[in-house]
């Protein structure tokens, strides 16, 4: 299975401004993932990212809020905007499919105060 | 739209044990199931997947059962350890796109 890296780690950022997640897998894939998971929660798909052509948005979330770029096949960004702790979270790409099944990058836990 | 449920949330066994943790999806129509394992504040490990033409698979001491017509999965760990200590999830996937829907997890203990 493919590795991917995803960065940063961990951020605690100032509510009203904007963390950008960094995701970049080392063999390219059509699909990306982006998924968030609340405290104590599971996982919840927030987007999936094509290489040129927008995301595709799950219900409940929108671009404004959740931009995400999928410049080619190896690497996708998500952008959390205008951030509350409402946000506060782990941020998980993922990708893969078929065969092998989906893997994920180790995840970005953000806090918000 | 498939829902995904895991039965019980939390589960709390002396080393040892055998154990059997229950997933149910509510769309049969699955293009494969995944389990994974979370350690606290971390990504997620694959530990076993599930094609649909496929009824179980084996990895050590983990096994997985997957019966379609029933929409249910069981993740099977013989012989367990402290170390298994983690959230297990199950995840199942509609196409093979590798889009997935999550049950909540089940949050397992194993006490030395």
């Amino acid at each position: 299975s493919a590795v991917i890296s995803q960065k940063p780690s961990r951020d605690i950022c100032q509510r009203g401004t904007s963390l950008t997640i960094q995701c970049q897998v080392d063999s390219q894939v059509t699909m990306m993932f982006w998924y968030r998971q609340q405290p104590g929660q599971s996982l919840t798909l927030i987007a999936t990212a094509n290489q040129g052509s927008e995301a595709t948005y799950e219900s409940g979330f929108v671009i404004d809020k959740f931009p995400i770029s999928r410049p080619n096949l190896t690497f996708s960004t998500l952008t959390v905007s205008n951030m509350s702790p409402e946000d506060s979270s782990i941020y998980l790409c993922s990708a893969g499919g078929g065969g092998l099944g989906a893997f994920f990058g180790q995840g970005t836990r953000l806090t918000v105060v | 739209k498939q829902e995904v449920t895991q039965i019980p949330a939390a589960l709390s066994v002396p080393e040892g044990e055998n154990l059997v943790l229950n997933c149910s999806f509510t769309d049969s129509a699955i293009y494969n199931l995944q389990w994974f394992r979370q350690d606290p504040g971390k990504g997620l490990t694959s530990l076993l997947l599930i094609q649909s033409s496929q009824r179980e698979q084996t990895s050590g001491r983990l096994n997985a059962s997957l019966d379609k017509s029933s929409g249910r999965s069981t993740l099977y760990i013989a012989a367990s350890q402290p170390g298994d200590s983690a959230t297990y999830l199950c995840a199942a996937g509609s196409s093979n796109t590798g889009k997935l829907i999550f049950g909540q997890g089940t949050t397992l203990q194993v006490k030395p």
